[in-house]
């Protein structure tokens, strides 16, 4: 079966310092990795995806995300976090050789601290 | 349109009734969800689309809802007798789908907050 697990509820972090949002999955075929950010009533916007190639991909907003595929893991990081960054961050799978569909994490809210 | 839009923004319904919330996804993309999540949890699956086939609808809590793409565009989710276990913020996706890598992102709606007293 395939899910996606985000094991920090909430992350705190000080304006400048770098952040991480963790996310490991598991699925029975190759993953096909995506980060989504949710600002207050916005709908899910898209930050980034890891289909192939190098491990670290870069998204929207200073956002990059590193593939280790040993550790099942697709933590999101950004070296030096700004308030706006404060949001809801959502980690996703994708299957294709199961389904269509997209499994989301239960969500990580980020808050960064002037 | 440019981006995927979803009618009503909320609504509100009494225990009992029947609602119909709408997804006109971006223009051309073959793929289309339907998706559900509760407040301080992530979207939950319920079901997608390619063109007018709903290839999985195994996300649907119960045969009170149902979904439906009849032209393989606009969609609407329907859920009959709401209840109120039914409130949450239903969101809709599309996809380019078929015809380009799977692998692509989905892009969301702002969704539909669906309350029912």
């Amino acid at each position: 079966a395939q899910s996606v697990a985000q094991p920090e509820d909430q992350v705190n972090v000080a304006e400048g310092n770098p952040l991480t949002v963790k996310c490991t999955y598991s699925v029975s075929g190759n993953p096909y990795l995506f980060w989504y950010v949710q600002y207050p009533n916005r709908g899910l916007q898209f930050l980034l995806k890891y289909i192939t190639g190098d491990n670290l991909v870069k998204g929207s907003y200073g956002f990059e995300a590193e593939f280790n595929k040993s550790q099942t893991s697709f933590h999101l990081k950004k070296p030096s976090a700004l308030v706006s960054d404060s949001a809801l961050y959502f980690c996703a799978v994708r299957d294709i050789n199961t389904g269509n569909q997209f499994y989301f994490g239960t969500g990580t809210s980020l808050t960064v601290i002037p | 349109g440019a981006g995927v839009s979803q009618s009503p923004r909320y609504k509100v319904t009494k225990r009992g009734q029947d609602v119909a919330l709408r997804c006109d996804p971006i223009s051309g993309h073959v793929s289309l969800y339907w998706y559900r999540q509760a407040l301080g949890q992530g979207p939950e699956f319920l079901t997608y689309f390619n063109y007018e086939a709903q290839q999985d609808k195994s996300g649907l809590p119960n045969d009170r809802f149902s979904a439906e793409r009849p032209e393989g565009s606009i969609s609407t989710l329907t859920i009959q007798r709401t209840e109120q276990r039914d409130s949450a913020m239903y969101r809709c996706a599309s996809s380019p789908g078929q015809g380009v890598p799977m692998n692509t992102e989905a892009f969301f709606g702002q969704g539909t907050r669906l309350t029912v007293v």
